[in-house]
This record gives C-alpha cells, sequence and structure tokens, in this order.
C-alpha cells in the first residue's frame, strides 16, 4: 500500500521567505503524487500534481514542487511567502495510472508572520 | 467555489443516532468520494462511487454504507454513532473514475455527543 510523510505538522514562515513543506512517499510502482491546500473552512484544493514527465511541477499561487524518485521525495516550495498562504497543506499519492485510491498525509499547516 | 455541495454544513446527534450526509458532484463530473477528517486520524478515504457503482472502498467501517444516485448525488449514512465518528465528512468529486483532480465540497461537521 502507498503512503505519504510529511515532515512537521506546523511551519512558521515570514511575509516574503521561502516556503518549504516536505513529502516524502511510499508507493510499490511510480506514483502519481499531489499537493492541496485547505484553508479554514473549506474542502480542499488541488495546488498541483505529478502523473509523469517534467519532474519540476509548477502550480497555481506561484507554488511549485519536484519528484526525486532516489529520494522518493515530493516537496512543495514557493520563493515568497504571502500572508494569503497561511492554510492547511496536504501531500498525497495514488498507485500510478492504476491507482483509485488517493492516500493523504498528515498535512502541515502553514502560519505567515508579517 | 468547487461546485460540490455537501448538506447539511453542521449536524449535532446523539450516540446510537443514525445520520444521513448528502453530496452533489460538480456538474459532469461521474465520480463521488467521501473522505473523512478528524485530528487524529487525519483525512482518510472511505468510499467511492463512479456512475452509479461502487469503485474502491477505503477505511470504511459497517456501520457506514453509501450510495450513489442515478442523478449522480450520493449518499453517505452512518449509523449507531459513537463519540469516535464525530469528525468533518468530506465529499469530493471527479470527471473520470480515477482521482487525478478532486473538487472538494465545504464539508459536513457532525458532532456526536
Amino acid at each position: 500500500a502507498q503512503s505519504v510523510t510529511q515532515l512537521g505538522s506546523h511551519v512558521s514562515v515570514s511575509e516574503g521567505a521561502l516556503v518549504l513543506l516536505r513529502c516524502n512517499y511510499s508507493s510499490s510502482v511510480p506514483p502519481y503524487l499531489f499537493w492541496y491546500v485547505q484553508y479554514p473552512n473549506q474542502g480542499l484544493q488541488l495546488l498541483l500534481k505529478y502523473t509523469t514527465g517534467a519532474t519540476l511541477v509548477k502550480g497555481i499561487n506561484g507554488f511549485e514542487a519536484e519528484f526525486k524518485k532516489s529520494e522518493t521525495s515530493f516537496h512543495l516550495t514557493k520563493p515568497s511567502a504571502h500572508m494569503s498562504d497561511a492554510a492547511e497543506y496536504f501531500c498525497a499519492v495514488t498507485k500510478g495510472a492504476a491507482g483509485n485510491k488517493l492516500t493523504f498525509g498528515g498535512g502541515t499547516r502553514v502560519l505567515v508572520k508579517p | 467555489d468547487s461546485g460540490v455541495t455537501q448538506t447539511p454544513k453542521h449536524l449535532i446527534t446523539a450516540t446510537g443516532q443514525r445520520v444521513t450526509l448528502r453530496c452533489s458532484p460538480r456538474s459532469g463530473d461521474l465520480s463521488v468520494y467521501w473522505y473523512q477528517q478528524s485530528l487524529d486520524q487525519g483525512l482518510q478515504f472511505l468510499i467511492q462511487y463512479y456512475n452509479g457503482e461502487e469503485r474502491a472502498k477505503g477505511n470504511i467501517l459497517e456501520r457506514f454504507s453509501a450510495q450513489q444516485f442515478p442523478d449522480l448525488h450520493s449518499e453517505l449514512n452512518l449509523s449507531s454513532l459513537e463519540l469516535g465518528d464525530s469528525a468533518l465528512y468530506f465529499c469530493a468529486s471527479s470527471v473520470g473514475p480515477m482521482p487525478e483532480k478532486l473538487f472538494f465540497g465545504s464539508g459536513t461537521q457532525l458532532s456526536v455527543l
């Protein structure tokens, strides 16, 4: 079965600083990987996804993530944090094209300090 | 607005009771997924329906059941409720059978007292 580990349940960053959220996965087959964001009192929204092809994936709101097979990682970054980035972020994995179960990590809550 | 509608937004009930949560997917989406979010368990996949048929099953308890109707809306039935069932229940939808891009509703907050 596939699994996802997000390092750090809470991250605090200053406005304008780099945002780095870590995600490591375990999968017996080439995975599809996702990052979702959850704003307060809302459902989750897809930020970006990796399926095949280019390992550096760009998403909405200036976020990007890089798939590194050798490190089984899919870390999420944003060069400059904005107050509106305060939210909870979830990494998720499926078993590639055949995967019909999306497994989420525990989530990382981001606090942005002015 | 994701286009996925969940009702009710809040539900307060007592142990032993039965409740029904309702979800209307985005127009054109054939798949509906149910997730449970709690502080101790995180986001847990419960079940998926695609075009009326059960497609995938996750950590869904036997006390819970779901169905998808011909108009593609879905209902999640929770029975013999326990305190531990208190959680936020999300519905999500996608166009096809694979969860490559899910659109989530705002959830139903269930409190079992």
